[in-house]
């Protein structure tokens, strides 16, 4: 069955240090996104992209960088981990085209910097 | 801009109750829109969407209905299980974009 990954699931790391956290669908979706989740916020859109080699910044992509050099790979680097890009980190992909544009969700990375 | 305001959590009920989960919108276009939920520990599934005005969205006895005049998408359910414990995101989508705006979440807790 077609899915949606994200890897690691749970991440700790230091303030400074560079992390990578991957996501990976098997759809073959053009479209692909990164949202994080905080308390009282609900989802904010980070970056994303309409196919490869295109990307775009959301809301909040300040600290964070994205490329896509396949349809089916979209990782989201913090290129200086500060303490408050700590949060639960989501990735989603759907189909250009649709009449209503479904997201697909991947499980998520909890991601803690201290 | 484009927003959705859902209201405050969390949200705690006695099974078989029923479940009222308000959600209105402020979009410049028209928007399609969408519940999502979140179980414990897992990603967003799409619970139901509607992509016009008047339309009704329904799926595990969930209903929501597509209000233009109100600009509203309230969730409701008839009877509340133990099951649908969990987390619910309004949501809207703006005609020829492919960008979702999410509400700030409603957390639902029923008990037995």
């Amino acid at each position: 069955d077609a899915e949606i990954t994200q890897s690691p699931r749970h991440k700790i790391t230091e303030t400074g240090r560079q992390v990578t956290l991957a996501c990976h669908q098997t759809w073959n979706h053009n479209n692909m996104f990164w949202y994080r989740q905080d308390l009282g916020h609900g989802l904010r859109l980070i970056h994303y992209s309409y196919g490869v080699q295109d990307t775009n910044k959301g809301e909040v992509s300040d600290g964070y960088s994205v490329s896509r050099s396949n349809t089916e790979d979209l990782p989201l680097t913090l290129e200086s981990a500060a303490s408050s890009q700590t949060s639960v980190y989501f990735c989603a992909s759907s189909k250009p085209g649709a009449s209503y544009n479904e997201q697909f969700f991947g499980p998520g990375t909890r991601l803690t910097v201290l | 801009g484009d927003s959705v305001t859902q209201m405050e959590g969390p949200v705690t009920l006695s099974e078989e109750a029923f479940l009222t989960i308000n959600c209105t919108y402020t979009a410049t276009g028209y928007p399609s829109l969408f519940w999502y939920v979140q179980y414990p520990g897992e990603g967003l599934q799409l619970l139901l969407k509607a992509t016009k005005a008047d339309d009704k969205g329904s799926n595990k006895g969930f209903e929501a209905t597509y209000r233009k005049e109100t600009t509203s998408f309230h969730l409701e359910k008839g009877s509340v299980q133990v099951s649908d414990s969990a987390v619910y995101f309004c949501a809207l989508l703006i005609q020829g974009a492919q960008k979702l705006v999410f509400g700030q979440g409603t957390r639902l807790t029923i008990n037995p």
